[in-house]
């Protein structure tokens, strides 16, 4: 079974600063997709940037980029310019093309430091 | 604001109790999933449907079941409840094996049950 890993329960950075959030996750299928979603305090599951496994550029929207690893399966979501709204807890996911079904990591949590 | 429609937002319930949670999906997604939130269980899939029949099945308890209805609006019934439902439960929407939209998932606000 399809497994997604996110080692760091918990991340800070400065307003302004760039931060790194981990995520791997464990597959023998080649083609998948991957999700970086974002849980503020109102709970809402909200989509920050996808990535599709046969595309070998990094997704990127706004603020936030990926670097993609496919053969080491790791998946991070780089912030840049960390703005105070970005504090959330951020949930890694995987999705096998044909499944339907989204594995997801067990979170960080990311504060902001003003 | 995803365009995924869950209702009720919160609700109490009591322990034996049923309960059914509503929701509708994005204009033009034919595929409806559902999701439970809990502490200690994470995200966990539920059930998935597409255009009305059942597609995927997750870690949906027997007490639980689901439907789509013709209007592609989803119901996710609840009985028997336990201490330990109480959580957020999600609905979401796709357009289904789109590799233009990627399978890209919507979450609905979520539905907060508790059980008491």
């Amino acid at each position: 079974a399809q497994t997604v890993t996110q080692s760091q329960p918990e991340m800070s950075v400065q307003e302004a600063e760039t931060v790194t959030l981990s995520c791997t996750y464990d597959t023998s299928e080649s083609d998948y997709y991957l999700f970086w979603y974002k849980q503020p305090p109102s709970r809402q599951m909200i989509l920050v940037i996808r990535q599709e496994a046969y595309k070998q550029q990094n997704a990127t929207e706004n603020r936030f980029s990926v670097n993609f690893q496919k053969a080491a399966k790791s998946f991070s979501l780089k912030i840049s310019d960390s703005q105070l709204g970005d504090a959330a807890m951020y949930f890694c996911a995987y999705m096998e093309w044909g499944a339907q079904k989204l594995v997801f990591g067990q979170g960080t949590r990311l504060t902001i430091n003003p | 604001d995803s365009g995924v429609t869950q209702t009720p937002k919160h609700l109490i319930t009591a322990t034996g109790q049923r309960v059914t949670l509503r929701c509708s999906p994005r204009s033009g997604d034919l595929s409806v999933y559902w999701y439970q939130q809990s502490l200690d269980q994470g995200l966990q899939f539920l059930i998935q449907y597409y255009n009305g029949e059942e597609r995927a099945k997750g870690n949906i308890l027997e007490r639980f079941s689901a439907q789509q209805f013709p209007d592609l609006h989803s119901e996710l019934n609840l009985s028997s409840l336990e201490l330990g439902d109480s959580a957020l439960y999600f609905c979401a929407s796709s357009v289904h094996l789109d590799r233009v939209y990627g399978n890209t998932i919507y979450f609905g606000e979520g539905s907060w049950l508790t059980v008491v």
